[in-house]
């Protein structure tokens, strides 16, 4: 079983749809969840952090988490053609120190017109 | 304000040779991490580095090294290169060493081709 799992789509959506974004980690520890956002040829760009259950938003985007289910979730609201790209799912160190990220495979998402 | 700035963004090595790769943090940040990133996949974890040690090592051969200079600035080091070293090559850095209540942000990394 990997440590973090997404589907990696492509998930379509309609323009000014909602986009939901899912995934799963393997182990009960993890404290830090992290959602980012990259661009063919570009570097991930953090989007969301979230460290407790339930949600947490920031203007169209909002982060679910479920520690109980082990599962994170990222909705994107109002979906634009901009949004379009690969959403990767990472979660934080295991340890509660030092800086590793954990990453699922990625989420293709397109958004169309 | 600046972000995390790698150098070069490009390059292309012959199998056998040696490659180092540059970052600059965020100014203010003192922790940088280096991920190698394949097509297709997430990001994989090399090292981290946080006040001049090493904090972390993810599962990379010997052949990597890393280290970070009194100014936070990180250098990583790949030695006797292999056609599977193949990768973008990501810095992060971050205010400190831990990941909860913090965040890690990436440069634009380095496209490393070995041919």
């Amino acid at each position: 079983q990997k440590e973090v799992e997404q589907n990696s789509g492509p998930l379509s959506v309609p323009e000014g749809a909602i986009a939901s974004l899912n995934c799963t980690y393997s182990d009960r520890v993890s404290q830090s969840f992290f959602w980012y956002r990259q661009y063919s040829g570009k570097s991930p760009e953090l989007i969301m952090s979230i460290y407790s259950n339930g949600d947490k938003e920031d203007g169209r985007f909002t982060a679910q988490l479920n520690k109980a289910s082990q599962y994170v979730s990222l909705l994107i609201r109002d979906s634009q053609p901009s949004d379009s790209a690969t959403y990767l799912c990472a979660r934080g160190g295991l340890t509660g120190g030092g800086n590793k990220l954990t990453f699922g495979t990625g989420t293709q998402l397109k958004v169309e017109l | 304000d600046a972000g995390v700035t790698q150098s070069p963004t490009h390059l292309i090595k012959t199998r056998g040779q040696h490659v180092t790769l540059r970052c600059s943090p965020i100014s203010g940040h003192k922790s940088v991490s280096w991920y190698q990133q394949v097509l297709g996949q997430g990001p994989q974890f090399i090292f981290q580095y946080y006040e001049k040690e090493e904090r972390g090592r993810g599962n990379f051969p010997d052949r990597f090294s890393a280290r970070q200079f009194p100014n936070y600035s990180s250098e990583l080091n790949v030695n006797a290169l292999l056609l599977g070293d193949s990768a973008l090559y990501l810095c992060a850095s971050s205010v400190t060493s831990t990941l909860r209540d913090t965040e890690a942000f990436f440069g634009q990394g380095t496209r490393l081709t070995v041919v």
